[in-house]
């Protein structure tokens, strides 16, 4: 079936140090891909989202990068601090959200 | 505008008890999904509605879990019987195609199954 890969499934960073999170898909109909941020004991909240007819889109400190041809993207945060601590997901639904399938997650640690 | 809402927050039953979760999607948001989050896993899609029709339920364990949505704006989810391994959290998101089918999620229900 499909599916989608997410990695590191645990990443570490010192505050002010760039974190990246990537995630591989399988089907080739998937054309939207939004990032969550889920806090702990939270519900997921929607943090960026790029849409296939894009390349990248970024949104102050977030930024999002698609290669369609590879059915990969990634998240990109900057200037990275404590409070962006949490577990992020990515998605990978089809046209109405559709076969929406979430990848594992990664636990962010931003250290003071 | 209000978000999703869900109850009950938390239920605790033991093995073999029946439970129903229950989801009032955003105002006006035609597709509704149910997801089932594990500890320490991504959601799981188990049932997505269009108004009051489902467009996919392949993920639904159908001998135990059912699901409606009969005027195509709550939604209920019911576990009969539950076993130990459908402890998890039953979160409940919607979205709308005007608003670029972006799925905004309700707070869920933590099930712990004894």
């Amino acid at each position: 079936g499909e599916n989608v890969e997410q990695h590191p499934s645990t990443l570490s960073v010192q505050e002010g140090d760039s974190a990246v999170i990537k995630c591989t898909y399988s089907d080739s109909a998937s054309n939207y891909f939004p990032w969550y941020k889920q806090e702990l004991g939270k519900r997921p909240q929607l943090i960026i989202d790029i849409r296939s007819n894009v390349g990248e889109k970024k949104d102050q400190r977030i930024a999002v990068t698609l290669n369609k041809t590879a059915k990969h993207f990634s998240l990109h945060i900057t200037e990275t601090q404590p409070e962006d601590s949490a577990v992020y997901f990515c998605a990978a639904p089809r046209t109405g959200g559709f076969k929406t399938i979430f990848g594992a997650g990664t636990r962010l640690f931003v250290k003071a | 505008e209000a978000g999703v809402a869900q109850s009950p927050r938390y239920k605790i039953i033991e093995k073999r008890q029946s439970v129903a979760f229950w989801c009032n999607p955003i105002s006006g948001h035609a597709t509704l999904y149910w997801y089932q989050q594990i500890l320490g896993q991504g959601p799981k899609l188990l049932i997505q509605f269009q108004n009051n029709g489902v467009v996919d339920d392949s993920q639904l364990p159908k001998d135990r879990f059912s699901a409606e949505r009969l005027k195509g704006v709550d939604s209920t989810l019911k576990i009969q019987p539950a076993k130990l391994e459908d402890s998890a959290v039953y979160l409940c998101a919607s979205s709308s195609r005007l608003a670029g089918n972006t799925q905004y999620f309700g707070p869920g229900t933590r099930l712990t199954v004894l």
